[in-house]
């Protein structure tokens, strides 16, 4: 089945670690985003990436870090300069031609 | 940056009621997309809207396009239990969906 695989489902993160969530899709989809969702807020963008081997910071990338090598992959890194990296943190992606964003299942973060 | 005022921000509701949800931009949108999200799950598509004044229907959901192209509106008819989950309005005003905008949420319960 075509779709985002976002991975692991649950993530916890040690002082000063820096972690890796995966995001994988096989919709052939040119544009990629991560967002980062807390209780009672609605979804801020944290980077995005309309083309292979470009991105875009979004409202919120402070502490984060993307790479977009390849059409498929659009790995998050949260940075120990993130304080408070609780969340949970969407991925989703985006073909051309005005086409709705599809997301992931999510990855839930929790500070050890 | 552009705001989403979405509302109410919760609704309890008796199993076989309808229920209506806003949402209000600062400016003008040229696509407005509503979303449903389960707990602990990605938000899933409902309803793409891309011309003003339009009225979409899905199953026992109908959302419209505000004239003025700054709002939009969600209603459910003869709710169900299933109906329960955090519905999310977003918009985009450039043209594409490479960035889009989302409201904070409504709450939905569903009371059997």
């Amino acid at each position: 089945d075509g779709g985002i695989t976002q991975s692991p489902k649950y993530l916890f993160r040690k002082e000063g670690q820096n972690v890796t969530l995966s995001c994988e899709q096989n919709l052939n989809h040119d544009a990629m985003y991560w967002y980062r969702q807390d209780p009672g807020q609605g979804l801020r963008l944290i980077y995005y990436s309309q083309i292979v081997n470009d991105f875009q910071k979004g409202d919120i990338a402070e502490g984060y870090s993307v790479s977009r090598e390849k059409k498929e992959s659009f790995p998050l890194t949260v940075t120990s300069a993130q304080k408070n990296p609780t969340a949970f943190y969407l991925c989703a992606s985006t073909g051309r031609d005005n086409q709705p964003q599809h997301f992931g299942d999510g990855t839930r973060l929790s500070i050890l | 940056g552009q705001q989403l005022n979405q509302s109410p921000q919760s609704m309890f509701i008796q199993e076989g009621e309808d229920v209506s949800m806003n949402c209000t931009s600062s400016s003008i949108f040229n696509t407005w997309l509503w979303y449903k999200q389960d707990p602990g799950e990605g938000p899933v598509l409902l309803i793409a809207l891309y011309k003003a004044g339009e009225l979409t229907s899905n199953g026992r959901l109908t959302a419209q396009f505000g004239i003025t192209r700054k709002d939009s509106f969600l209603n459910i008819s003869a709710s169900i239990p299933s109906d329960v989950g955090i519905y999310f309005c977003s918009g985009n005003s450039g043209g594409s969906n490479y960035k889009l905008t989302f409201g904070k949420g409504t709450l939905l319960t569903v009371n059997p």
